[in-house]
């Protein structure tokens, strides 16, 4: 069963980068049959993709956060990363890994975190 | 970016009730259209993709149609465990986006 986890701080301070871990397990990161990605969930809204990565290092990323974002990936922990610098208030939100397909072109997120919940406050 | 907008934003039905959602993108996405159910403080659950296609493991009675624009999710027979909140998805470009989502309350 592929299971995801995200990890890292609950709490940033304003103009801090907000860094975040999610572990796969039950799926090797490598097989490159999938993206991994992001997405975000502000309290009470929708949810928006932020990018993702493939086992290869190739990115994407919304260009609406694009100039903040960098999504990296270690292979040999099975883990794939997110950075995101000089973070407002407005980037407070529940935070998801995903796996989305790769191999069929269908672009559906079919495993996520459990989701983590990052607020930035002073 | 592809602009998904979803209609209605919420329902009231009943247990057994025959429902449907509906999502319009702003252009055409072919059939790169998936379909997640969302309860309160879990995570986005596929239901359906590839605008038709079964998640493995979804029960028979979601179902899921259309092609360009215009999409439908429908739930054959509303079930307790069915009162959530559904999104839209659109997998034709980048940046990927989400309708607004439709919350299907008890009524």
């Amino acid at each position: 069963q592929v299971q995801l986890q995200e990890s890292g701080p609950g709490l940033v301070k304003p103009t801090q980068t907000l860094s975040l871990t999610c572990t796969v397990s039950g799926d090797s990161i490598s097989s490159g049959s999938y993206y991994w990605s992001w997405l975000r969930q502000p309290a009470g809204k929708g949810l928006e993709w932020i990018g993702r990565i493939h086992s290869s290092g190739g990115t994407n990323y919304n260009p609406s956060l694009k100039s903040r974002v960098t999504i990296s990936v270690d292979t040999s922990k099975n883990q794939f990363s997110l950075k995101l610098s000089s973070v407002t208030a407005a980037d407070t939100a529940v935070y998801y890994c995903a796996r989305e397909s790769y191999y069929d072109s269908s672009g559906r997120h079919d495993y996520w975190g459990q989701g983590t919940l990052v607020t930035v406050s002073s | 970016d592809i602009q998904m907008t979803q209609s209605p934003s919420s329902l009231s039905a009943s247990v057994g009730d025959r429902v449907t959602i509906t999502c319009r993108a702003s252009q055409s996405i072919s059939s790169y259209l998936n379909w997640y159910q969302q309860k309160p403080g879990k995570a986005p659950k596929l239901l359906i993709y590839a605008a038709s296609s079964l998640q493995s493991g979804v029960p028979s009675r979601f179902s899921g149609s259309g092609s360009g624009t215009d999409f439908t999710l429908a739930i054959s027979s509303l079930q307790p465990e069915d009162f959530a909140t559904y999104y839209c998805q659109q997998s034709f470009s980048n940046p990927r986006t989400f309708g607004g989502g439709t919350k299907v309350e008890i009524k």
